[in-house]
């Protein structure tokens, strides 16, 4: 079954504890990428990836890094998180590098005490 | 970046009646998805549209892009209560490798 897993789906942390969120896509995709919603903004990208070692910031990339060493994985990083990165966290994968669909995970939701 | 705004952002209906969410770039559409998501969980994609004029349907819902391709339309027909959720679109940049999303709009059908 295709699928995008992301791990853990619920995490209750403090400000500066290192963490992160991992995704997982068992389709082969090139392009990957890691979203925000938050209430009243929407969905915001926030990096994204088009190929293993290939990664570019999104609208919104400040307090998170990512890597791509693998093809099926693309882990979100938040060296120092802040209350401010509270927020339900959606990984996406989409098949080649362009204009199709984008097949998203079930969240994550993150709160920064 | 592109802007997306979507209305209405909340829209109650009685079962079987009609509805139609827009959705209004300022900039031109390059490729334009709709999507649909139940209240905390992932996206569901419903459909892509790319040319001026283009319209699809599945089901009961049928999405278009206007010729100037800065504006669509999603519209239900007979909605029912599985057609509850909220329905967010999202535009593609010029290369179609990054999305922008509308602050989605939140549909509850009324039995």
């Amino acid at each position: 079954e295709a699928q995008v897993t992301q791990n853990p789906r619920y995490l209750i942390t403090v400000t500066g504890k290192k963490l992160t969120v991992t995704c997982s896509q068992n389709m082969n995709h090139e392009y990957m990428s890691w979203y925000r919603q938050d209430p009243g903004l929407g969905l915001r990208q926030i990096y994204y990836s088009m190929n293993v070692e290939v990664t570019d910031k999104g609208d919104v990339p400040e307090g998170y890094k990512v890597s791509r060493k693998e093809k099926r994985n693309f882990p979100l990083i938040l060296e120092s998180p802040s209350p401010n990165q509270t927020s339900l966290y959606f990984c996406a994968t989409m098949r080649g590098v362009s204009y199709n669909e984008q097949f998203f995970g079930p969240g994550t939701r993150l709160t920064v005490l | 970046s592109q802007e997306l705004e979507q209305s209405p952002q909340s829209l109650i209906v009685q079962e079987g009646k009609n509805l139609t969410i827009n959705c209004t770039s300022s900039k031109t559409l390059y490729g334009l998805y709709w999507y649909k998501q139940k209240y905390g969980e992932g996206l569901i994609f419903l459909m892509m549209l790319q040319k001026g004029g283009e319209e699809k349907s599945h089901e009961k819902i049928t999405a278009k892009l206007d010729e100037k391709k800065q504006q669509s339309s999603l519209h239900i027909t007979a909605s029912q209560p599985s057609h509850a959720g909220i329905y967010l679109c999202g535009a593609d940049n010029n290369a179609g490798n990054m999305l922008t999303f509308g602050g989605g709009t939140r549909l509850m059908v009324k039995p």
